[in-house]
């Protein structure tokens, strides 16, 4: 059982590109999470999701994009990367009866 | 705004030693709490939880305590091991629970032989 797990693990881009980070869950949890994880800002929620097809914003949307045609999982895109996206983004689910989130391993990207 | 926040940045300990780590929390209607341990290159890993209800919980080797007079809940850790260095955050939910949690920044610990 895998778990949550995330694809790529390493990602090179260049400003402008489009870029997509994949996340999969196999605990079929109705809510999901991305967050990204940077220095001096610790964990922060970029968007969320409580079901298929229901998604919102969270503290840091702006540039990013979400959907959840399925409830295992959860892409995040990157429409158009910029620099102050690299960062370490990590995905994370939740069965919605006791709130605890579980992570999956991240991602790390760079925008050069 | 309403935050939570860590106490101490980096913590140093003797292998063998018990080891307490403290956060702070501001919002007065938080209602759930959560450890969560992150080793160097790895995701958060859910260490321990604990409810508004209760002022203390323990688990294996670690124990959460909850002081809602002061907004203070401490992270435990008995006889600690160099395996246990890594950063650990506490995160705590609002009162309402829209399932989203807000995170302190971390503090480091390490293990020394």
């Amino acid at each position: 059982d895998a778990g949550i797990t995330q694809s790529p693990r390493y990602k090179i881009t260049e400003t402008g590109r489009q870029v997509t980070l994949m996340c999969h869950q196999t605990w079929s949890h109705s809510y999901m999470f991305w967050y990204r994880q940077d220095l001096g800002h610790g964990l922060r929620l970029i968007y969320y999701s409580a079901a298929a097809d229901i998604t919102d914003k969270g503290e840091v949307p702006d540039g990013y994009v979400v959907s959840r045609s399925k409830t295992e999982n959860f892409p995040l895109t990157l429409e158009s990367a910029t620099r102050s996206q690299t960062s370490v983004y990590f995905c994370a689910s939740d069965g919605g009866s006791s709130d605890t989130q579980y992570f999956g391993p991240g991602t790390r990207l760079t925008v050069l | 705004g309403e935050s939570v926040g860590l106490h101490l940045p980096t913590l140093s300990v003797q292998e063998g030693d018990n080891s307490i780590i403290n956060c702070a929390y501001s919002n007065s209607a938080s209602d759930y709490f959560i450890w969560y341990k992150q080793e160097s290159g790895k995701g958060p890993q859910f260490i321990i939880d604990i409810r508004s209800n209760m002022d203390k919980r323990q688990g294996q080797r670690v124990t959460v305590l909850l002081n809602k007079t002061v907004k203070h809940l401490s992270l435990q850790i008995a006889a600690t091991q160099p395996g246990d260095s890594a950063v650990y955050f506490c995160a705590e939910t609002g009162g309402g629970s829209n399932y989203k949690l807000t995170f302190g920044k971390g503090t480091l610990l390490t293990v020394n032989p």
